[in-house]
């Protein structure tokens, strides 16, 4: 079975840009998260899909948003760059929405990198 | 505020020694998830647990939620468990907290 895929793998960018993200999770996996990892910040919990609605949202301003289509490939966009959205951007999807009961898969990552 | 501290977080051990990393959080989770990041960013779940203690292998978790503490052990260790180390406590409410790892480094 396939593992959770991430496209582009690598990205440079301008400040000003928007960028989309695109993550495919493991078949019937319907829980897709996304992450931001920075040298400075770590690891950061940016937001979840479930079933095409989102269930949770981390801390971050409205330029990051992020959608589920209806076979639970999700995309993440980030409108207007700046520097400090640099970053390895994770995705990892499971079987259901319960981080209590549910191994995460990870994906590879997209290095964005803001010029 | 750092509702997860880690320790160490940084670790060089020989090989086939017993090393121990910490976790200790200050939020009520209802589960903790220790998670396995090499060089080049592949992120991988090594556990879920939500109480007592898990063993795959050489590595064993252990949960304590009365005292807000986790532990990772790996045993013998080897050069290929050079990586770094992150907890990561969950709440009922799904949010996710992260600690900020623990850099390992195995020297044959």
């Amino acid at each position: 079975k396939a593992g959770v895929t991430q496209t582009p793998r690598y990205l440079i960018k301008t400040r000003g840009q928007q960028v989309t993200l695109s993550c495919s999770p493991i078949s019937g996996h319907r829980s897709v998260s996304w992450y931001q990892q920075t040298p400075g910040q770590g690891l950061q919990f940016l937001f979840e899909y479930f079933s095409e609605t989102q269930r949770n949202k981390g801390n971050f301003p409205g330029r990051f948003s992020g959608r589920q289509f209806s076979n639970s490939r999700s995309e993440m966009n980030v409108s207007t760059l700046e520097l400090g959205d640099s970053a390895l951007y994770l995705c990892a999807s499971s079987w259901t929405s319960g981080r209590a009961t549910d191994t995460q898969y990870f994906g590879p990552g997209t290095r964005l990198t803001v010029l | 505020k750092n509702e997860v501290e880690q320790s160490p977080q940084n670790l060089t051990a020989q090989e086939g020694e017993f090393i121990t990393i910490n976790c200790s959080y200050s939020v009520g989770i209802s589960a903790l998830h220790w998670l396995q990041q090499h060089p080049g960013g592949g992120i991988v779940s090594l556990f879920m647990l939500s109480s007592g203690k898990k063993k795959h292998g050489r590595l064993i978790a252990t949960i304590n939620i009365q005292e807000k503490h986790s532990s990772l052990h790996i045993t013998a260790s080897h050069p290929r468990d050079s990586a770094v180390y992150i907890c990561a406590p969950t709440n009922t409410g799904n949010q996710f907290y992260f600690g900020t790892g623990t850099s390992l480094t195995v020297i044959p």
